[in-house]
Protein backbone atom coordinates (compact mmCIF):
# COMPACT_ATOMS: atom_id res chain seq x y z
CA UNK A 1 0.00 0.00 0.00
CA UNK A 2 0.93 3.57 -0.02
CA UNK A 3 3.37 5.01 2.38
CA UNK A 4 4.73 8.18 3.30
CA UNK A 5 8.12 8.39 4.47
CA UNK A 6 9.78 11.31 6.29
CA UNK A 7 13.81 12.22 7.43
CA UNK A 8 14.99 12.83 9.76
CA UNK A 9 13.20 11.01 12.58
CA UNK A 10 14.73 13.16 14.93
CA UNK A 11 16.88 16.50 14.45
CA UNK A 12 18.60 18.55 17.37
CA UNK A 13 19.51 21.83 16.48
CA UNK A 14 20.94 25.06 18.21
CA UNK A 15 18.87 28.08 18.48
CA UNK A 16 19.11 30.06 14.87
CA UNK A 17 20.66 26.98 12.96
CA UNK A 18 18.58 26.05 9.93
CA UNK A 19 16.24 22.54 9.84
CA UNK A 20 15.37 21.00 6.78
CA UNK A 21 12.92 17.24 6.90
CA UNK A 22 12.25 16.10 3.65
CA UNK A 23 9.10 13.44 2.50
CA UNK A 24 9.19 10.61 0.36
CA UNK A 25 5.76 8.92 -0.91
CA UNK A 26 6.03 5.59 -2.86
CA UNK A 27 2.67 6.99 -4.87
CA UNK A 28 2.04 9.98 -7.20
CA UNK A 29 0.30 13.02 -4.90
CA UNK A 30 -2.54 14.98 -5.82
CA UNK A 31 -1.69 16.92 -3.03
CA UNK A 32 0.40 17.56 0.19
CA UNK A 33 -0.38 19.07 3.26
CA UNK A 34 2.06 19.83 6.33
CA UNK A 35 1.15 19.80 10.17
CA UNK A 36 3.12 20.56 13.03
CA UNK A 37 2.10 19.09 16.39
CA UNK A 38 3.32 20.52 19.62
CA UNK A 39 4.33 18.60 22.66
CA UNK A 40 1.27 16.88 23.62
CA UNK A 41 -0.77 18.75 21.41
CA UNK A 42 -2.73 17.77 18.03
CA UNK A 43 -1.25 18.45 14.51
CA UNK A 44 -2.16 21.43 13.24
CA UNK A 45 -2.15 22.27 9.92
CA UNK A 46 0.44 24.44 8.25
CA UNK A 47 0.06 24.82 4.43
CA UNK A 48 -1.65 22.77 1.17
CA UNK A 49 0.76 22.17 -2.29
CA UNK A 50 -1.04 21.05 -5.02
CA UNK A 51 0.99 21.99 -8.13
CA UNK A 52 4.41 20.04 -9.33
CA UNK A 53 7.12 22.06 -8.59
CA UNK A 54 4.91 24.81 -6.43
CA UNK A 55 7.30 26.48 -3.03
CA UNK A 56 5.36 28.56 -0.61
CA UNK A 57 6.85 30.66 2.06
CA UNK A 58 5.45 31.28 5.76
CA UNK A 59 7.87 34.12 7.24
CA UNK A 60 10.60 31.70 8.10
CA UNK A 61 9.19 28.39 6.76
CA UNK A 62 9.58 27.26 3.44
CA UNK A 63 7.73 24.54 1.45
CA UNK A 64 8.33 22.56 -1.99
CA UNK A 65 6.47 20.06 -3.41
CA UNK A 66 8.88 17.90 -6.18
CA UNK A 67 8.08 18.26 -9.53
CA UNK A 68 7.10 14.43 -9.71
CA UNK A 69 5.08 15.26 -7.14
CA UNK A 70 6.16 12.44 -4.85
CA UNK A 71 8.62 14.11 -2.46
CA UNK A 72 7.97 17.33 -0.15
CA UNK A 73 10.36 19.13 2.14
CA UNK A 74 9.59 21.88 4.65
CA UNK A 75 13.28 24.19 5.48
CA UNK A 76 13.12 26.30 8.45
CA UNK A 77 15.81 29.07 8.47
CA UNK A 78 17.12 30.55 11.81
CA UNK A 79 14.71 27.78 14.56
CA UNK A 80 13.49 29.67 17.33
CA UNK A 81 12.80 27.18 20.62
CA UNK A 82 8.67 27.91 19.59
CA UNK A 83 9.68 25.50 16.41
CA UNK A 84 10.12 22.57 18.82
CA UNK A 85 7.70 19.57 17.89
CA UNK A 86 6.92 17.16 15.50
CA UNK A 87 6.35 18.20 12.15
CA UNK A 88 4.21 15.72 9.75
CA UNK A 89 3.72 15.80 6.18
CA UNK A 90 0.13 14.08 4.61
CA UNK A 91 0.06 12.73 1.40
CA UNK A 92 -3.43 12.78 -1.07
CA UNK A 93 -3.96 10.49 -3.77
CA UNK A 94 -7.25 10.07 -4.19
CA UNK A 95 -9.83 7.58 -2.13
CA UNK A 96 -11.01 9.93 0.49
CA UNK A 97 -7.96 9.39 2.97
CA UNK A 98 -4.38 11.39 4.03
CA UNK A 99 -1.61 8.88 4.41
CA UNK A 100 0.75 10.85 6.83
CA UNK A 101 4.09 10.66 6.40
CA UNK A 102 6.22 9.02 9.51
CA UNK A 103 7.03 12.28 11.33
CA UNK A 104 10.57 14.74 12.21
CA UNK A 105 10.49 15.36 15.74
CA UNK A 106 12.70 18.63 15.98
CA UNK A 107 14.16 19.72 18.79
CA UNK A 108 15.50 23.64 19.73
CA UNK A 109 18.44 23.91 22.33
CA UNK A 110 18.42 27.35 22.90
CA UNK B 1 -16.65 28.84 15.97
CA UNK B 2 -16.35 25.76 17.86
CA UNK B 3 -13.62 23.58 16.97
CA UNK B 4 -13.70 19.52 17.11
CA UNK B 5 -14.89 17.84 20.15
CA UNK B 6 -13.68 15.11 21.25
CA UNK B 7 -15.20 12.94 24.28
CA UNK B 8 -13.36 11.57 26.35
CA UNK B 9 -9.98 13.00 26.89
CA UNK B 10 -8.85 10.32 29.15
CA UNK B 11 -10.27 6.76 29.46
CA UNK B 12 -8.21 3.48 31.36
CA UNK B 13 -9.98 0.05 30.26
CA UNK B 14 -8.92 -3.70 30.76
CA UNK B 15 -8.03 -6.14 28.38
CA UNK B 16 -11.13 -7.74 26.69
CA UNK B 17 -13.16 -4.46 27.47
CA UNK B 18 -14.86 -2.29 24.82
CA UNK B 19 -14.87 1.29 24.19
CA UNK B 20 -16.61 4.30 22.70
CA UNK B 21 -14.97 7.44 21.55
CA UNK B 22 -16.78 10.23 20.67
CA UNK B 23 -15.88 13.32 17.90
CA UNK B 24 -18.13 16.33 17.35
CA UNK B 25 -17.18 18.32 14.18
CA UNK B 26 -16.70 21.79 13.30
CA UNK B 27 -20.16 23.05 12.55
CA UNK B 28 -20.81 23.16 9.11
CA UNK B 29 -17.74 20.13 8.34
CA UNK B 30 -19.40 16.88 6.93
CA UNK B 31 -16.33 14.77 6.25
CA UNK B 32 -14.67 13.13 10.01
CA UNK B 33 -11.71 10.93 9.88
CA UNK B 34 -10.52 8.91 12.35
CA UNK B 35 -6.50 8.18 13.35
CA UNK B 36 -4.76 6.09 15.48
CA UNK B 37 -1.41 7.66 16.88
CA UNK B 38 0.99 5.82 18.54
CA UNK B 39 5.03 6.36 19.08
CA UNK B 40 5.81 3.52 17.49
CA UNK B 41 3.67 4.09 14.31
CA UNK B 42 2.91 7.40 14.00
CA UNK B 43 -0.52 8.46 12.61
CA UNK B 44 -2.47 5.66 11.40
CA UNK B 45 -5.90 6.15 9.76
CA UNK B 46 -8.92 4.54 10.73
CA UNK B 47 -11.72 5.84 8.75
CA UNK B 48 -13.19 8.33 6.72
CA UNK B 49 -16.97 9.17 6.59
CA UNK B 50 -19.02 11.72 4.91
CA UNK B 51 -22.84 12.04 5.25
CA UNK B 52 -23.14 8.90 7.33
CA UNK B 53 -21.30 6.70 4.54
CA UNK B 54 -17.91 5.17 5.52
CA UNK B 55 -15.46 5.69 2.72
CA UNK B 56 -12.36 4.21 3.21
CA UNK B 57 -11.24 2.27 6.19
CA UNK B 58 -7.35 1.69 7.07
CA UNK B 59 -5.76 -1.49 7.61
CA UNK B 60 -7.41 -2.35 11.12
CA UNK B 61 -8.82 -5.63 12.03
CA UNK B 62 -12.86 -5.75 12.39
CA UNK B 63 -12.53 -4.90 16.19
CA UNK B 64 -12.34 -1.30 15.18
CA UNK B 65 -15.80 0.62 13.64
CA UNK B 66 -17.53 3.38 13.36
CA UNK B 67 -20.00 5.24 12.05
CA UNK B 68 -21.22 8.90 11.58
CA UNK B 69 -24.64 10.16 12.73
CA UNK B 70 -26.79 12.54 10.11
CA UNK B 71 -25.16 15.90 12.03
CA UNK B 72 -21.88 14.41 11.19
CA UNK B 73 -20.87 13.77 14.76
CA UNK B 74 -19.34 10.46 14.54
CA UNK B 75 -18.29 7.29 17.37
CA UNK B 76 -15.78 5.03 16.89
CA UNK B 77 -15.74 1.72 19.13
CA UNK B 78 -13.29 -0.91 19.56
CA UNK B 79 -14.19 -4.20 20.98
CA UNK B 80 -11.96 -6.93 22.91
CA UNK B 81 -9.61 -4.28 23.67
CA UNK B 82 -5.88 -5.21 23.58
CA UNK B 83 -3.09 -3.90 25.07
CA UNK B 84 -1.71 -3.01 21.76
CA UNK B 85 -4.70 -0.44 21.47
CA UNK B 86 -3.56 2.02 23.86
CA UNK B 87 -3.02 4.86 21.99
CA UNK B 88 -3.95 8.83 21.08
CA UNK B 89 -7.20 8.17 18.66
CA UNK B 90 -7.43 11.41 17.22
CA UNK B 91 -10.58 12.68 14.77
CA UNK B 92 -10.54 15.56 11.90
CA UNK B 93 -12.70 17.37 10.29
CA UNK B 94 -13.31 18.60 6.97
CA UNK B 95 -15.43 20.56 5.29
CA UNK B 96 -15.54 18.33 1.73
CA UNK B 97 -12.94 15.95 1.94
CA UNK B 98 -11.97 15.20 -1.82
CA UNK B 99 -12.74 17.27 -4.94
CA UNK B 100 -10.89 20.43 -5.68
CA UNK B 101 -8.03 19.61 -3.56
CA UNK B 102 -6.88 23.30 -3.86
CA UNK B 103 -9.52 24.33 -1.95
CA UNK B 104 -9.61 24.52 2.17
CA UNK B 105 -12.31 22.27 2.31
CA UNK B 106 -9.73 19.73 2.65
CA UNK B 107 -7.83 20.70 5.20
CA UNK B 108 -7.92 18.80 8.22
CA UNK B 109 -9.18 20.19 11.57
CA UNK B 110 -8.14 18.02 14.64
CA UNK B 111 -9.50 17.19 17.96
CA UNK B 112 -7.32 17.24 21.15
CA UNK B 113 -7.50 13.24 20.63
CA UNK B 114 -8.80 10.69 23.38
CA UNK B 115 -6.09 9.14 25.19
CA UNK B 116 -6.68 5.37 25.82
CA UNK B 117 -4.65 3.19 28.26
CA UNK B 118 -5.71 -0.46 28.09
CA UNK B 119 -3.95 -2.39 31.27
Amino acid sequence: GQQVMQIPQYQHVQEGEDFTTYCNSSTTLSNIQWYKQRPGGHPVFLIQLVKSGEVKKQKRLTFQFGEAKKNSSLHITATQTTDVGTYFCAGYSGTYKYIFGTGTRLKVLA
Amino acid sequence: KAGVTQTPRYLIKTRGQQVTLSCSPISGHRSVSWYQQTPGQGLQFLFEYFSETQRNKGNFPGRFSGRQFSNSRSEMNVSTLELGDSALYLCASTLRLGGDLSSGANVLTFGAGSRLTVL
